[in-house]
């Protein structure tokens, strides 16, 4: 079955203590991406990768890290996470940026 | 960063009305999506535009590319209870080069409520 998925799907975490959240597509799709949502602010942007090796900033970068060592898992890392990262992740895939995204499940951060 | 203004932020209405929707934005934009996230769910597309003054249709829904691209519309006709859920904008700007090709925004979402 052609699917995105995440892991963990519930974090609950306290402040400094560095997790990664991670990401894991099996339709060999070039793009993917990170975003964050909160009510009344939609998904914004965190990172994305055009491809192996190559990731850069999206709208809202600050206090996380990426990488894409291969091309199916896209790992979001929060090295020292603050109360403000407490959200709602998604991560997402596609052959493309402007073509159909397919979106994991979702990860519930929550940092104390 | 760059915003896209979608509204209206939440919708209630009964079953059988049409709902309409739309997103704005002060830039230029060359790619429009729509997608729906139910409850629980990460979002799904519903409709892709490519081209200024598309008008799309997908079953009850139809989208359109506006001609000045810096906006765009999703109706959706005869509402059902099923139709509940966030709706989403989201935009690639236009001639967005080098390493902002990438990028993806997002609107702050529509709620909508379908009263059986």
């Amino acid at each position: 079955e052609a699917q995105v998925t995440q892991n963990p799907r519930y974090l609950i975490t306290v402040t400094g203590k560095k997790l990664t959240v991670t990401c894991s597509q099996n339709m060999n799709h070039e793009y993917m991406s990170w975003y964050r949502q909160d009510p009344g602010l939609g998904l914004r942007q965190i990172y994305y990768s055009m491809n192996v090796e190559v990731t850069d900033k999206g709208d809202v970068p600050e206090g996380y890290k990426v990488s894409r060592k291969e091309k199916r898992n896209f790992p979001l890392i929060l090295e020292s996470p603050s109360p403000n990262q407490t959200s709602l992740y998604f991560c997402a895939s596609s052959f493309y940026p402007a073509s159909e995204q397919f979106f994991g499940p979702g990860t519930r951060l929550t940092v104390l | 960063g760059q915003q896209l203004n979608q509204s209206p932020q939440s919708m209630f209405i009964q079953e059988g009305e049409d709902v309409s929707m739309n997103c704005t934005s002060s830039s230029i934009f060359n790619t429009w999506l729509w997608y729906k996230q139910d409850p629980g769910e990460g979002p799904v597309l519903l409709i892709a535009l490519y081209k200024a003054g598309e008008l799309t249709s997908n079953g009850r829904l139809t989208a359109q590319f506006g001609i000045t691209r810096k906006d765009s519309f999703l109706n959706i006709s005869a509402s059902i209870p099923s139709d509940v859920g966030i709706y989403f904008c989201a935009g690639q700007l236009f001639n967005a080069g080098g390493t902002s090709y990438g990028k993806l925004t997002f609107g702050q979402g529509t709620i909508l409520t379908v009263h059986p």
